[in-house]
């Protein structure tokens, strides 16, 4: 079965520094997705990216950039010019072949002004 | 972009009453629905997975006379939480999954409906 972990329960950051939070899956399969979600305070999931892992070039969405490592089943989530409106849980999540989703445990993002 | 809405927000109901949870995709037709429910602090569990006109398929540990899911159309799936109990207070949120078009493999989530009971 698949596992997703995320090891850094808590990361803080200064405002406009970068960041940088950590995500390994285990899995058997060859083609599969990769997403990072945001939960901000008001609880709603945000997709923040995904990765196709057939495509070797990291995913980018503005200021949030993926380091996918296929290999080594690393995916981590960049985020630069941190904003104090990033604030929230961040989770990691694999996408199996039934389109379930798997979750890491999740990493609170403190943004220090 | 793709709207999912759930309703209600909130909801307080006393133990042993049921209360049902709506989740509807609003622009969207959704082939499947998950059901995810989430302690606080914690990651999101899924209970369910539902597709339109079958049966829900629960996962391990998750009662299906409990909390029953119908996913009666191609935008509405409802979650009932039958003679509640407050253990079975929670965050509770639906994603759906577009039938069809670039959106495929992505779920879109719900605002989620927090659940008390007293």
């Amino acid at each position: 079965a698949q596992t997703v972990t995320q090891s850094q329960p808590e990361m803080s950051v200064q405002e406009a520094e970068t960041v940088t939070l950590s995500c390994t899956y285990d899995t058997s399969e060859s083609d599969y997705y990769l997403f990072w979600y945001k939960q901000p305070p008001s609880r709603q999931m945000i997709l923040v990216i995904r990765q196709e892992a057939y495509k070797q070039q990291n995913a980018t969405e503005n200021r949030f950039s993926v380091n996918f490592q296929k290999a080594a089943k690393s995916f981590s989530l960049k985020i630069s010019d941190s904003q104090l409106g990033d604030a929230a849980m961040y989770f990691c999540a694999y996408r199996d072949s039934n389109y379930q989703l798997i979750w890491g445990a999740g990493t609170k993002l403190i943004i220090k002004p | 972009g793709a709207v999912v809405s759930q309703h209600p927000s909130r909801v307080i109901c006393k133990s042993g009453t049921s209360v049902k949870i709506e989740c509807r995709s609003l622009d969207f037709q959704a082939t499947t629905m998950f059901w995810y429910r989430q302690f606080p602090k914690q990651s999101l569990m899924l209970m369910a997975t539902s597709n339109e006109g079958s049966k829900a398929t629960y996962e391990q540990g998750v009662e299906k006379d409990k909390f029953l899911i119908n996913h009666a159309s191609l935008t509405l799936s409802t979650l009932t939480v039958t003679s509640a109990h407050p253990e079975d207070s929670s965050f509770y949120i639906c994603s759906a999954r577009d039938r069809a078009g670039a959106g495929s493999y992505e779920q879109y989530f719900g605002p989620g409906t927090r659940l008390t009971v007293t």
